[in-house]
């Protein structure tokens, strides 16, 4: 249990359809971010949100859309995805003033159809 | 970019031995740290390493940076087969707005 809790563990879904992740965290941490894994490349980071607000959004196509309603919480929604975003979302949140250490959840499966 | 690239991309060693595996990076960094994934799960951290210091260890991990070369070391010693999983080099900056930059990772098989 690493106090990053991500739901859910698994996700299909079809083109056409919305969804949406949910992350929350019980670490009192102030950042928190979505990394993208795909087989045979690096961690992709998609989103930072630093004392809620969001400071990275490294060219993620619009059909991906992050929520960070408070410091617990991080949401990304997600609608009209194609075959190639199915992934593992990972979700980590780290203390701005802290070691530099990340956090993570155990990540949500997806896989588009 | 910070991209770390680990070496080599697997590696299969027997209970009891060493693992090596190495990152190299392209810039300057403030921190270099190691997690590691066991099949489908979550990273989790293993040790992080100042851009001051050279040498560092946490159980049976040892870790050792050359910014000279920008190359880092992580040695698992008399590993286990519960070893097995990939491992992750990340290269960062502290700050608020810091990010860490993750290379693909290389892939442990411990045989028993």
């Amino acid at each position: 249990e690493t106090g990053v809790t991500q739901t859910p563990r698994h996700l299909v879904m079809g083109m056409t359809n919305k969804k949406s992740l949910k992350c929350e965290q019980h670490l009192g941490h102030n950042a928190m971010y979505w990394y993208k894994q795909s087989a045979k490349k690096p961690l992709e980071l998609m989103f930072v949100y630093s004392l809620e607000e969001r400071v990275e959004n490294n060219s993620v196509p619009s059909r991906f859309s992050p929520e960070c309603p408070n410091s617990s919480h991080l949401f990304l929604h997600l609608h009209t995805l194609q075959p190639e975003d199915s992934a593992l979302y990972l979700c980590a949140t780290r203390q701005v003033s802290g070691t530099g250490e990340l956090f993570f959840g155990e990540g949500s499966r997806l896989t588009v159809l | 970019s910070q991209q770390g690239e680990e070496d080599p991309q697997a590696l299969s060693i027997q209970e009891g031995e060493n693992a090596t595996m190495n990152c190299s990076y392209k810039t300057s960094i403030n921190n270099l740290q190691w997690y590691r994934q066991n099949s489908g799960r979550g990273l989790v951290h293993l040790i992080l390493i100042r851009s001051n210091e050279r040498e560092k260890h946490s159980g049976r991990l040892r870790v050792t940076l050359d910014t000279s070369k920008k190359s880092s070391s992580l040695l698992i010693t008399a590993s286990r087969a519960a070893d097995t999983a990939s491992y992750f080099c990340a290269t960062g900056a502290t700050g608020a707005n810091s990010k860490l930059t993750f290379g693909k990772g290389i892939t442990l098989s411990v045989r028993p």
